[in-house]
């Protein structure tokens, strides 16, 4: 049972433009949403999160937005940089600090 | 400031041995966590620690243990290896039970042959 699902395996961007990337999620209990991105060979690093009180957050290039009616939540980059290109993996948080992990979407962002 | 660190890189065992990862979280961060990403998976929750306690666990069998140190360091002990174990383990750590946001060690890889 997939509670977290990114549908999209991976996502080719220009240089410049907008990256967007999906998350559905199905337990109505998740209070936090975050975005993680993560290069070969290293661990997962934080980007983003949400509250599930809120419906957007920002910072700096990074834009998260959450639908709680359609369960489901974007990241925005803008603008997308190369150094950008990535794995990322969104993850909703329920009591018990337990994370649980979509299964991640790469990122490459052309030159 | 140094980030999460995990000892060691890569680990090689046999099926029935017992393995030991080791992780040493952000100074000021209470809580430890482990996560497995096995392959063609997710990652997993496995286990939170807080002050010293297990505070959760993940859906793993009981040979997947560990333990927290006074000094906020945390074990991972994972008895009679099976093949399935072959997996990259992750530590993270958080500033406390309240922190939301777990920052992520490099992980051990994990093999057993």
């Amino acid at each position: 049972d997939q509670q977290v699902k990114q549908n999209s395996p991976s996502l080719s961007v220009q240089e410049g433009r907008i990256s967007i990337l999906n998350c559905d999620y199905t337990n109505s209990m998740f209070d936090y949403f975050l975005w993680y991105k993560k290069y070969p060979a290293e661990g997962p690093t934080f980007l983003i999160s949400i509250s599930s009180i809120k419906d957007k957050n920002e910072d700096g290039r990074f834009t998260v937005f959450l639908n709680k009616s359609a369960k489901h939540l974007s990241l925005h980059i803008v603008p997308s940089q190369p150094g950008d290109s990535a794995v990322y993996f969104c993850a909703a948080k329920v009591a018990g600090n337990m994370l649980t992990f979509g299964g991640g979407t790469r990122l490459m962002v052309k030159p | 400031e140094a980030g999460v660190t995990q000892s060691p890189t890569h680990l090689i065992k046999t099926r029935g041995q017992q393995a030991t990862l080791r992780c040493s979280p952000i100074s000021g961060h209470t809580s430890v966590y482990w996560y497995q990403q096995a392959l063609g998976l997710g990652l997993q929750f496995l286990l939170w620690y807080d002050e010293g306690e297990e505070r959760n666990r993940g859906n793993f069998p009981p040979r997947f243990s560990g333990r927290q140190f006074p000094n906020y360091s945390s074990e991972l002990n994972v008895n009679a290896l099976e093949l399935e174990d072959s997996a990259l383990y992750l530590c993270a750590s958080s500033f406390g039970e309240f922190e939301v946001t777990q920052y992520f060690g490099p992980g051990t890889r994990l093999l057993v042959l």
